[in-house]
């Protein structure tokens, strides 16, 4: 069965600071990668996809930018943090009709 | 992709049937519903989906009406731990795969 992994569960960072948010997928080759963000209270909002290594697409223009340099890698990164990236962030991966969430990332700026 | 409307919130007795409505009146004939939940601090956890028949697994039964333009999902024993934000999906495919768009949802609240 496959398993996603994220790191660091929460993170408190001052706005400026860069970022970087690793996700990590077990038991299958060559899946779909998903960043979303969820704000408090609100739906999730898709950021990028990836359908293979080095192939990114973003939904939405943010200051933040995303990388999968291995198979079964995604990261989501960011140079300078602002206090609206706070968020709930989570990856997926998924295949046809589904698609399987980590336990997600809470990002604090302040 | 096919907008859906959902309840805000909803209450349920503990062990009664919760029934969540939703609305997607814009659906086209090749694109599925989906449901998820969400139970708090944690990732969406997929429910069922369905294109036009009834579905049903271990975790809830999915009733989609003839014309396809609204659906129920149905969680027959509802338990303390069915309490979640439930979100009714309805992404048009691509060539990726699934584009899911998460809306507000409706908090099922299942009440002692």
């Amino acid at each position: 069965s496959q398993t996603i992994h994220q790191w660091p569960a929460t993170l408190v960072q001052p706005v400026g600071s860069p970022l970087s948010l690793e996700c990590t997928v077990e038991g299958t080759s060559n899946p779909n990668l998903y960043w979303y963000r969820q704000a408090a209270g609100r739906g999730l909002q898709l950021l990028f996809y990836s359908v293979g290594i080095g192939q990114i697409s973003s939904e939405v223009p943010q200051n933040l930018s995303a990388s999968r340099p291995q198979d079964r890698q995604f990261i989501l990164s960011s140079k300078k943090l602002l206090l609206s990236d706070s968020g709930f962030y989570l990856c997926a991966q998924g295949r046809a009709y589904e698609q399987y969430f980590g336990p997600g990332t809470r990002l604090t700026v302040t | 992709d096919a907008k859906t409307t959902q309840p805000t919130s909803m209450d349920c007795a503990e062990g009664r049937a919760a029934n969540l409505p939703c609305n997607h009146s814009t659906i086209s004939g090749n694109e599925y519903v989906y449901w998820y939940r969400q139970i708090h601090s944690q990732g969406p956890q997929y429910i069922i989906h369905g294109l036009k028949n009834n579905e049903t697994n271990e975790m809830a039964s999915l009733i989609i009406t003839e014309d396809r333009k609204s659906s129920t999902l149905i969680l027959p024993h509802a338990t303390l731990r069915d309490t979640a934000v439930y979100y009714c999906i309805v992404p048009r495919p691509r060539n990726y795969g699934q584009n899911f768009v998460f809306g507000p949802g409706t908090r099922l609240s299942v009440l002692p």
